[in-house]
C-alpha cells in the first residue's frame, strides 16, 4: 500500500528554527508537496519539489530525497502565525495526490 | 481575486436528510477535487473531474455522488448522511493533475449531522 508518515504533533519556541519531517512509500514518484492548514482553514500550498535538493522560499525550505523517500520542511525564525498543521503529500504513479495525517506545530513564546 | 468558492460554509442536517454542498471558481482550472477531512485526519479524496471527465474513487461510498455541470461549478450531494459523514468537506481545483501543477482549496463546508 501507499504511506505517509509525519510525526504527529512537535512543539517550538518562537525565532527558532524546527524541521518537520516526511517519509513516504508510494508506487511512483511525481512530485512532493508542502500544506499549511490552520486549525478549521482549508489546505494552502507551500513548496513542491520534485528534483533532490533543498528548494528555499523565504522563512521555509524543503528538502527531497527520493532514494530514501525522504522530504523535510524546514521553517525558521519562528512566529506565532506559524502555530498550524503542516501536510505533506506525494503525486504518485497515476498523479493523484497521497495525504500524509499532518504534523500539528505548536509554537509557545 | 480569482479563488474557490464553498457554500454553505456550515451546514447542519438531519440523520438521512439529503444535502447539497456547492462549490465553485474562478481560476479556470480544469480539475476539481472533492476531499472529506475528519479531525487530525488526512485529506481523503471522494471524487475528481478533469474537465466532464468523472473520477469515483474507490473506496467512496455510494452515498456520496457528484455533478459538475460547466467548468466553474462543482456539487456534492450526500443522498443519506449518516453520523460518520460528519466532518469538513474540501473542494480544490488545478490546472492539469500532472507536474508541479498545486491544489488550490476552497474555505472548505463543515457538515454537522444531528
Amino acid at each position: 500500500g501507499q504511506n505517509i508518515d509525519q510525526p504527529t504533533e512537535m512543539t517550538a519556541t518562537e525565532g527558532a528554527i524546527v524541521q518537520i519531517n516526511c517519509t513516504y512509500q508510494t508506487s511512483g514518484f511525481n512530485g512532493l508537496f508542502w500544506y499549511q492548514q490552520h486549525a478549521g482553514e482549508a489546505p494552502t500550498f507551500l513548496s513542491y519539489n520534485v528534483l533532490d535538493g533543498l528548494e528555499e522560499k523565504g522563512r521555509f525550505s524543503s528538502f527531497l530525497s527520493r532514494s530514501k523517500g525522504y522530504s523535510y520542511l524546514l521553517l525558521k525564525e519562528l512566529q506565532m502565525k506559524d502555530s498550524a498543521s503542516y501536510l505533506c503529500a506525494v503525486k504518485d504513479s497515476n498523479y493523484q495526490l497521497i495525504w500524509g495525517a499532518g504534523t500539528k506545530l505548536i509554537i509557545k513564546p | 481575486d480569482a479563488m474557490v468558492i464553498q457554500n454553505p460554509r456550515y451546514q447542519v442536517t438531519q440523520f438521512g436528510k439529503p444535502v447539497t454542498l456547492s462549490c465553485s471558481q474562478t481560476l479556470n482550472h480544469n480539475v476539481m477535487y472533492w476531499y472529506q477531512q475528519k479531525s487530525s485526519q488526512a485529506p481523503k479524496l471522494l471524487f475528481h473531474y478533469y474537465d466532464k471527465d468523472f473520477n469515483n474513487e474507490a473506496d467512496t461510498p455510494d452515498n456520496f455522488q457528484s455533478r459538475r455541470p460547466n467548468t466553474s461549478f462543482c456539487f456534492l450531494d450526500i443522498r443519506s448522511p449518516g453520523l460518520g459523514d460528519a466532518a469538513m468537506y474540501l473542494c480544490a481545483t488545478s490546472r492539469d493533475p500532472t507536474g508541479a501543477y498545486e491544489q488550490y482549496f476552497g474555505p472548505g463546508t463543515r457538515l454537522t449531522v444531528t
